[in-house]
């Protein structure tokens, strides 16, 4: 049982340049998130989608995009990316009801120089 | 906008001590609450959860619950080196026509042998 398991693990770009981080999870869980973790920030949520075939904004959604594949498969695209966007993502899934908990990916380091 | 408060530490204990780690939050309807332990370049990983008043005992971990003064907290028995991390808490409360995890920025604990 691999859970959530997200690509690529390391990323390097150009200001500029665009790419997509994939992320699928063998959980059988309606929702999906994408998270953002800055040193000291702690985790942010930059877009989610409850079900398949929905997405929502999160908290910090500006130069991001999203696409809910499937219901294994939520991707997150930077279309530009700037240095600001130089992170760590996080993909995550959680089953339906309130107590249910959020499991995360291994991460995904991406720099933007 | 819901909160999710943590001290950032460090928090500096000696081996076989208790860690008592504190979380406030500003959601009165918030339901669930969790703890996920973070280490250095790694993705957090659930500790414990829980749902109702009280405390509630996993191993050396034990979460305590104060709805009426809208606090979380863990307590770390007999403390090891290896439990050096960063302690995120998170509590789910209802946003946007969904439930979402909302993550304080986590406190950094470190178990001095």
């Amino acid at each position: 049982n691999a859970g959530v398991t997200q690509t690529p693990k390391f990323q390097v770009l150009k200001t500029g340049q665009s790419m997509t981080l994939q992320c699928a999870q063998d959980m059988n869980h309606n929702s999906m998130y994408w998270y953002r973790q800055d040193p000291g920030m702690g985790l942010r949520l930059i877009y989610y989608s409850a079900s398949e075939g929905t997405t929502d904004k999160g908290e910090v959604p500006n130069g991001y995009n999203v696409s809910r594949l499937n219901k294994r498969e939520f991707s997150l695209r930077l279309e530009s990316a700037a240095p600001s966007q130089t992170s760590v993502y996080f993909c995550a899934s959680r089953g339906t009801g309130s107590g249910n908990t959020i499991y995360f990916g291994e991460g995904s380091w991406l720099t933007v120089v | 906008q819901k909160e999710v408060e943590q001290n950032s530490g460090p928090l500096s204990v000696p081996e076989g001590a208790i860690a008592s780690l504190n979380c406030t939050y500003s959601d009165r309807g918030s339901q669930s609450f969790f703890w996920y332990r973070q280490y250095s370049g790694k993705s957090p990983e659930l500790i414990m959860f829980i749902y109702s008043n009280g405390d509630k005992e996993d191993g050396r971990f034990t979460a305590q619950l104060n709805k009426a003064s809208q606090y979380v907290s863990l307590l770390i028995r007999d403390s090891q080196p290896s439990d050096s991390a960063t302690y995120l808490c998170a509590v789910n409360s209802w946003v946007d026509s969904s439930y979402k995890l909302i993550f304080g920025s986590g406190t950094r604990l470190l178990v001095r042998p």
